[in-house]
């Protein structure tokens, strides 16, 4: 029952670090998401990817790339870590775009 | 860009009260979602919402997609302790985009 899997659950960074965020999913979903989620703000989405081989940019992707790796993954880059980054950050997936979506645990990572 | 207005923010409640919240938008959606979020976890999904008037229930909980398509509503019947979370609704705008909308969230205590 893993269902969306994300790596790490916490990261602390150095302003200007880099890291990469894994996010994989088993339920052989086509659509796949990154949200940050900041206190008193809801979940904002940085990127998606509709199907395998296609990427957008949702509401907030400044200072965020996205590689959709394969079917099953779907990974955030951040390339000069800023502490406006600090949040936690969800991976997601649905089956097609206009189907509910499923959220992996979750990563907190905080930059210093 | 289109929001999402949740209300109430929070709520302080007895334990057996029953619970009412929504969410209104700006524009029309063709897809209502919510979800629950407890401390340190993803959100998880609650009820799905497809068509507008359809009320749809998952045990205490029942939601419906309202007729306007505009907003929505949960209801939670006889609380429990252990329905303490945050609860965000999602909604698809039908204006062709992928992309879900979040609420900013219903912060819910219950008092034993």
């Amino acid at each position: 029952n893993a269902g969306v899997t994300q790596t790490p659950k916490f990261q602390v960074l150095k302003t200007g670090q880099s890291m990469t965020l894994q996010c994989a999913q088993d339920m052989n979903h086509n659509s796949m998401y990154w949200y940050r989620q900041d206190p008193g703000m809801g979940l904002r989405l940085i990127y998606y990817s509709a199907s395998e081989g296609t990427t957008d940019k949702g509401e907030v992707p400044n200072g965020y790339n996205v590689s959709r790796l394969n079917k099953r993954e779907f990974s955030l880059r951040l390339e000069s870590a800023a502490p406006s980054q600090t949040s936690v950050y969800f991976c997601a997936s649905s089956e097609t775009q206009n189907t509910e979506a499923f959220f992996g645990q979750g990563t907190r990572l905080t930059v210093v | 860009g289109q929001q999402l207005n949740q209300s109430p923010q929070s709520m302080f409640i007895q334990e057996g009260e029953d619970v009412s919240m929504n969410c209104t938008s700006s524009s029309i959606f063709n897809t209502w979602l919510w979800y629950k979020q407890e401390p340190g976890e993803g959100p998880v999904l609650l009820i799905a919402l497809y068509k507008a008037g359809e009320l749809t229930s998952n045990g205490r909980l029942t939601a419906q997609f309202g007729i306007t398509r505009k907003d929505s509503f949960l209801n939670i019947s006889a609380s429990i302790p252990s329905d303490v979370g945050i609860y965000f609704c999602a909604g698809k705008p039908t204006s062709g985009t992928y992309k879900y909308i979040f609420g900013t969230g219903t912060r819910l205590k219950v008092l034993a």
